[in-house]
């Protein structure tokens, strides 16, 4: 079947720390993979995506990189900044569907 | 990016009562949108594709009596939910899909229900 499991949050961090959230996935034939971004009171919005294996997605400092051998799109970024505080979530659509298939989303904060 | 909104934002009802959700793309045409429901600390579920000028293609699992679903145009697609109980309480969030996009999709705000 298809499935996404991320990291359970809160993932507490102080600015300018890294940040790793993992994120794998299983599917039946071969996944877009994405990563939605969901800041307060706001609604989900594409981060980054891959679409084929070996592809990195990156989108403001952030980096995602499709690993078909480990069915694993983790999102890195080197330096975090208060304002990249928000729930994200992996997601991927598997081959001939049309809608996406999300992980329980990771919430972020990011202390002064 | 493309807006996709959400109306209401927020609903309380009594248990037994109908609720009605908008999801509207605002800046472009979706022949296709998408409802999902959302609970506490817990991922997104798909309930049901919506597609202009058909019948919503349903989930396994998702009553459609329950959760009517009305794609009446290129801009607009609406979920009722039907003798809404306090179970029906949940988050529900539509995204739109552009003609032609494959990976894109647009997510509205999500509209939180409440039944006591």
């Amino acid at each position: 079947g298809n499935s996404v499991t991320q990291m359970e949050g809160p993932v507490t961090l102080s600015e300018e720390a890294f940040l790793t959230i993992n994120c794998t996935y299983t599917a039946t034939g071969y996944p877009s993979l994405f990563w939605y971004v969901q800041y307060p009171g706001e609604g989900l919005q594409l981060l980054l995506k891959a679409t084929k294996a070996d592809d990195k997605g990156s989108n403001k400092g952030f980096e995602a990189t499709y690993r078909k051998e480990t069915t694993s799109f983790h999102l890195e970024k080197g330096s975090v900044q208060v304002s990249d505080s928000a729930v994200y979530f992996c997601a991927h659509r598997d081959t001939g569907r049309r809608a996406l298939t999300f992980g329980s989303g990771t919430r972020l904060q990011v202390q002064p | 990016g493309a807006v996709v909104s959400q109306h209401p934002s927020w609903v309380i009802c009594k248990s037994g009562t109908s609720v009605k959700i908008e999801c509207r793309s605002l800046d472009f045409q979706a022949t296709t949108m998408f409802w999902y429901r959302q609970f506490p600390k817990q991922s997104l579920m798909l309930m049901a594709t919506s597609n202009e000028g058909s019948k919503a293609t349903y989930e396994q699992g998702v009553e459609k009596d329950k959760f009517l679903i009305n794609h009446a145009s290129l801009t607009l697609s609406t979920l009722t939910v039907t003798s809404a109980h306090p179970e029906d309480s949940s988050f529900y969030i539509c995204s739109a899909r552009p003609p032609l996009s494959y990976n894109e999709q647009f997510f509205g705000p999500g509209t939180r229900l409440t039944v006591l």
